[in-house]
C-alpha cells in the first residue's frame, strides 16, 4: 500500500459527459502528479501541483483541468469526454517538488468511455 | 523515433536467472526513473537515478550519462518480478518539468 487513494476504482460513462477523479497524497506529501495510461499512447504525464499550485504541465488536453485543495488533496476534471479517453489514470505523491524524487502511486482509476 | 527507447520490449526468463532491461533516450536529462507495473495495474517506483548505480536487495540500476543509457538489473529472478518495468526520464531547460515515458519491457519469469 503507497499511502495514496484514489476514487473511485473504475467508471463507466457516455461520450460528451465529465467526470472528476479524486486523489488524496500520502500523508505529508505536497506534489501530486497525474499521468494517463492508454494502450496505444502508454504512461503520459498530464500535470504536477505542488501545495496547491500548478508547478508542471505534460501533454494534458483543453478539455481536461486539475486542481489541488488546501487539504492537498487533487481532482482531475475530463470534460466532453471522448472514446479516446478510455485509460488509466494515475496520480501520485511525492515530498519533493522537482520530478527527480521518489513518486508514489496510487491504484488508478479505469475510466471506460462508451 | 521516440524519445526514451527500451529493449527488450517483452522477455522470458526461467526462474533464477540473471535478467538485464535497457533504456536508451535521446535528451539531455536530470534524472531518470525506473518503475514497475504489476498485472493487476499498480505501478511502483523502483529507483531514481541522476549518475552512478543505486542496489535494492536484488534490483540493481545504473546509468551512464555520457552514453545516455540506463539498465536494470534483477538476479537471481523469480516468478513474482513478472512485470512491466517502465523506464522514464525527466529533462532540462524547457522540459524540465515533463517525465518521459518509455514502452516498457513485459518480463515474464517462468518456475
Amino acid at each position: 500500500d503507497s499511502g495514496v487513494t484514489q476514487t473511485p476504482k473504475h467508471l463507466i460513462t457516455a461520450t460528451g459527459q465529465r467526470v472528476t477523479l479524486r486523489c488524496s497524497p500520502r500523508s505529508g506529501d505536497l506534489s501530486v502528479y497525474w499521468y494517463q495510461q492508454s494502450l496505444d499512447q502508454g504512461l503520459q504525464f498530464l500535470i504536477q501541483y505542488y501545495n496547491g499550485e500548478e508547478r508542471a504541465k505534460g501533454n494534458i488536453l483543453e478539455r481536461f483541468s486539475a486542481q489541488q485543495f488546501p487539504d492537498l488533496h487533487s481532482e482531475l476534471n475530463l470534460s466532453s469526454l471522448e472514446l479516446g479517453d478510455s485509460a488509466l489514470y494515475f496520480c501520485a505523491s511525492s515530498s519533493l517538488l522537482g520530478l527527480g524524487d521518489t513518486q508514489y502511486f496510487g491504484p488508478g482509476t479505469r475510466l471506460t468511455v462508451l | 523515433k521516440n524519445e526514451v527507447e527500451q529493449s527488450p520490449q517483452n522477455l522470458t526468463a526461467q526462474e533464477g536467472e540473471f535478467i538485464t532491461i535497457n533504456c536508451s533516450y535521446s535528451v539531455g536529462i536530470s534524472a531518470l526513473h525506473w518503475l514497475q507495473q504489476h498485472p493487476g495495474g499498480g505501478i511502483v517506483s523502483l529507483f531514481m537515478l541522476s549518475s552512478g548505480k543505486k542496489k535494492h536487495g536484488r534490483l540493481i540500476a545504473t546509468i551512464n550519462i555520457q552514453e545516455k543509457h540506463s539498465s536494470l538489473h534483477i538476479t537471481a529472478s523469480h516468478p513474482r518480478d513478472s512485470a512491466v518495468y517502465i523506464c522514464a526520464v525527466r529533462g532540462y531547460g524547457g522540459a524540465t518539468n515533463k517525465l518521459i515515458f518509455g514502452t516498457g519491457t513485459l518480463l515474464a519469469v517462468q518456475p
